[in-house]
């Protein structure tokens, strides 16, 4: 009964420094969204992956990749990161065509220094 | 980027007292969803809304689809302490995959 789980919980990096956000869902969701969270602000979102193996920008993608090898997992991952990137991460997924099966993640913390 | 404009930004009440918020857009949207985040958690659906005119009720809240598709409102009837929250509303459009657009929020805070 896991749903979305995102790991880590909170991360603290120094400006320049890479890593990779972990994404995992256990529902046979087809569809997985990253999206960051900013205070006064609501979701926006960075990149979608409609199925496995595929993988499209979202509205916010600058200085962000990612990678969806198996269903299950959806990786987002920051190259060289700057303090601007210091957000809030969600991730979520999605089973075909259901709003009420959008399912988001408890969220990553990150904080670029 | 685009998101929608949701108001109020924040609400102080008192427990028992009903709460209203919106959302408007300049643009249309097939789907509005309402969601709640709590402290450290992501958001929650609330309630869906798939057709213009649309009311929908779960339990104490109650949303609408504005008849334009480029707004729609959420009311809370007689709040409580467990209330607290940030609550969402969200856009979509029909063949783009998922992808919401979300409202900033809008933090409710209640005093029992």
């Amino acid at each position: 009964n896991a749903g979305v789980t995102q790991t880590p919980k909170f991360q603290v990096l120094k400006t320049g420094q890479s890593m990779t956000l972990q994404c995992a869902q256990d529902m046979n969701h087809n569809s997985m969204y990253w999206y960051r969270q900013d205070p006064g602000m609501g979701l926006r979102l960075i990149y979608y992956s409609a199925s496995e193996g595929t993988t499209d920008k979202g509205e916010v993608p600058d200085g962000y990749n990612v990678s969806r090898l198996k269903k299950q997992n959806f990786l987002l991952g920051l190259e060289s990161a700057a303090p601007s990137q210091t957000s809030v991460y969600f991730c979520a997924s999605r089973s075909g065509g259901r709003w009420d099966g959008y399912t988001f993640g408890s969220g990553t913390r990150l904080t670029v220094v | 980027g685009q998101q929608l404009n949701q108001s109020p930004q924040s609400m102080f009440i008192q427990e028992g007292e009903d709460v209203s918020m919106n959302c408007t857009s300049s643009s249309i949207f097939n789907t509005w969803l309402w969601y709640k985040q709590e402290p450290g958690e992501g958001p929650v659906l609330l309630i869906a809304l798939y057709k213009a005119g649309e009311l929908t009720s779960n339990g104490r809240l109650t949303a609408q689809f504005g008849i334009t598709r480029k707004d729609s409102f959420l009311n809370i009837s007689a709040s409580i302490p467990s209330d607290v929250g940030i609550y969402f509303c969200a856009g979509a459009r029909g063949g783009q995959g998922g992808k919401l657009i979300f409202g900033q929020g809008t933090e409710l805070s209640v005093k029992p």
